[in-house]
This record gives C-alpha cells, structure tokens and sequence, in this order.
C-alpha cells in the first residue's frame, strides 16, 4: 500500500490554466505538507496543514489555493498557470508538527 | 527566518570510499535535523536524523554528527556502493514551528 499517493504524476497544460493536483495519505498521520521542487531541485515549503488546519503559509502566490477535506487529504489548486509554476509538486504528511515526513513520489507540472 | 546552507552541492567518489556532507543553519531555535536522500524521479526518502539533545547518531554505514553551537551537521557514509547514488538534502527543523527549511542538495555518484 502506498503511503503517500499524489495524482496526476504528470501534468502538461497551458498558460493560463486552472489545475489540481490531489495528495492523500494513509498512514494516519495529522500534518500534511506541500513542497515545490524547481529544476535546480531545490526543495521549498509551500504549504503546511495540521488536522485540516492552515499552519504555514509560505510567500505563495494566491492563485495557488491548498484544501484539506479531512486529515488524510491535502489537495493543491492552482489558478491562472504562469511558465514559472513548471516544476515537481511534493506532497508529503507526519504524525505531528515535530519530526520526519513521508514524502509523495511528486506531480511533474509542465505548463507550456 | 532560517537559512541552510549543504556543501559540497556535487560530490564523486569511488566504491568504498567514504562520503562527508556539511550544512550549516542560522535559526537556533531549530532543534531536530534529517537527511533525506532522492533517488531520480522519486520523492526524498528519511535515511537518518538527529535531535538536538544528541551529538552523534549512526545507522549501520550512515552517520550523522550535530554540532549545536557552531550549528552544524554532518551526514557521513561509509563504504559507498553505486545505489548510494541519489541527491541528499540536509533540513532543519523548527519543531513549534513545525517547519522545515532544506539545504539545496547534493548530488552524490558513486563510481563503481
């Protein structure tokens, strides 16, 4: 069984767009991340939900909207897709705020 | 906010030879330290960590060191095989933030 499972694993749109990616976790954990991985992979927070709870907030721009239904999902949608949101999505979750995460296998954005 | 610096950012060595990655961090309020390695297109995978209340933590050929006042961290392998290959990431952890703030990474090949 899959820990952390995000779908679509590859997602190829247009400017101007509006997609989403979903995440969802059974690994009973209550804090669920999202990361962005550019094409230097540098890995950078963008989102951060503990028990459907917003707790982090990076410097995201607001076409960018993160919901949580319940504990186990952490969906990302993202509006007006610009050349600059081209990049790996990595949703990850932990049990608490405190210590490791489990990362997804990550969503390939392309937008062209 | 806190800031992590990883070197080297690409690092080569033969079969069996060790490997040694440096970060440093500047927030000392940051207090739990993994290292994660990515293999290609998969998401980091947690391969040791350590907490500040330790200085030295060691996993059969991997060994992490923690130097809190000088805020540095080590991650050390031993014996290296070529599936050691991956990028490695450094993170730093504010655990009441329930933030983490990663290293750029370190491309590691190992030559067989």
């Amino acid at each position: 069984d899959t820990a952390v499972s995000q779908t679509p694993k590859y997602l190829v749109t247009q400017m101007g767009n509006d997609k989403s990616i979903k995440c969802e976790q059974n690994l009973g954990h209550d804090t669920m991340y999202w990361y962005k991985q550019d094409s230097k992979k540098f890995l950078k927070i963008m989102f951060s939900y503990n028990n459907k709870e917003l707790i982090i907030n990076e410097t995201v721009p607001n076409r960018f909207s993160p919901k949580s239904p319940d504990k186990a999902h952490l969906n990302l949608h993202i509006n007006s897709l610009e050349l600059g949101d081209s990049a790996v999505y990595f949703c990850a979750s932990s049990p608490d705020r405190v210590y490791e995460q489990y990362f997804g296998p990550g969503t390939r954005l392309t937008v062209t | 906010g806190e800031n992590v610096e990883q070197h080297p950012s690409t690092l080569s060595v033969q079969e069996g030879d060790s490997a040694v990655i440096k970060c440093t961090y500047s927030d000392s309020a940051s207090n739990y330290f993994p290292w994660y390695k990515q293999e290609l297109g998969k998401g980091p995978q947690l391969i040791i960590d350590i907490r500040s209340n330790v200085g030295e933590k060691k996993d059969q050929r991997i060994a992490v060191t923690l130097n809190k006042t000088a805020k540095h961290f080590s991650l050390h392998i031993t014996e290296t095989q070529p599936e050691d290959s991956a990028v490695y990431f450094c993170a730093a952890h504010n655990t009441n933030a329930g933030k983490s703030t990663f290293g750029d990474g370190t491309t590691l090949t190992v030559k067989p």
